[in-house]
């Protein structure tokens, strides 16, 4: 089944703790990127990848890091977690950099940072 | 960063009747693209508009490209519960993919 994963589902940890939310795509997808949700301001995007090894920042990426090692994966990293990073994070996919084709998004990570 | 603005944010309506939300933007989109966010799950694409003026249905849903290319609208025909969830617009701009703030659906039998 084509899917992107997402792991941990629900996480609370403290400031500071260093973090990594997992993401996998089994669909050969070239481009990957990492969303925040927050209530009233709909999704934005943290970082975005066009293949393997390369990376860009997105609207909101203060604070975070990633990776794009394999095709297949891109871990969010929060080095420092703050309280004004608990948020529901999505990681999504899709074929290519040209958004007309869909963005598959993961199911969701709900962080919680105290 | 860059936000559209959607309305209404939130509705509240009886089993039966149309919906209508839309998107308006202060920059140009080639691109509207309308998603659908279920209690705990990511969002779902429903339906791509890649032209000013562009009318696209999909079942109950339909969607279009404002003529200004600044605006989009979705309606919903004849609700039902299932209906229920947050619908979000999202606006293209050079490969650059912006999300609106969401209109929250409450279908009530």
């Amino acid at each position: 089944e084509a899917q992107v994963t997402q792991n941990p589902r629900y996480l609370i940890t403290v400031t500071g703790k260093k973090l990594t939310v997992t993401c996998s795509q089994n669909m050969n997808h070239e481009y990957m990127s990492w969303y925040r949700q927050d209530p009233g301001l709909g999704l934005r995007q943290i970082y975005y990848s066009m293949n393997v090894e390369v990376t860009d920042k997105g609207d909101v990426p203060e604070g975070y890091k990633v990776s794009r090692k394999e095709k297949r994966n891109f871990p969010l990293i929060l080095e420092s977690p703050s309280p004004n990073q608990t948020s529901l994070y999505f990681c999504a996919s899709s074929l290519s950099l040209r958004v007309e084709y869909e963005q598959y998004f993961g199911p969701g990570t709900r962080l919680t940072v105290t | 960063g860059q936000q559209l603005n959607q309305s209404p944010q939130s509705m509240f309506i009886q089993e039966g009747e149309d919906v209508s939300m839309n998107c308006t933007s202060s920059s140009i989109f080639n691109t509207w693209l309308w998603y659908k966010q279920e209690p705990g799950e990511g969002p779902v694409l429903l339906i791509a508009l890649y032209k000013a003026g562009e009318l696209t249905s999909n079942g109950r849903l339909t969607a279009q490209f404002g003529i200004t290319r600044k605006d989009s609208f979705l309606n919903i025909s004849a609700s039902i519960p299932s209906d229920v969830g947050i619908y979000f617009c999202a606006g293209v701009n050079t490969d650059k993919l912006i999300f609106g703030t969401g209109t929250r659906l409450q279908v009530f039998p």
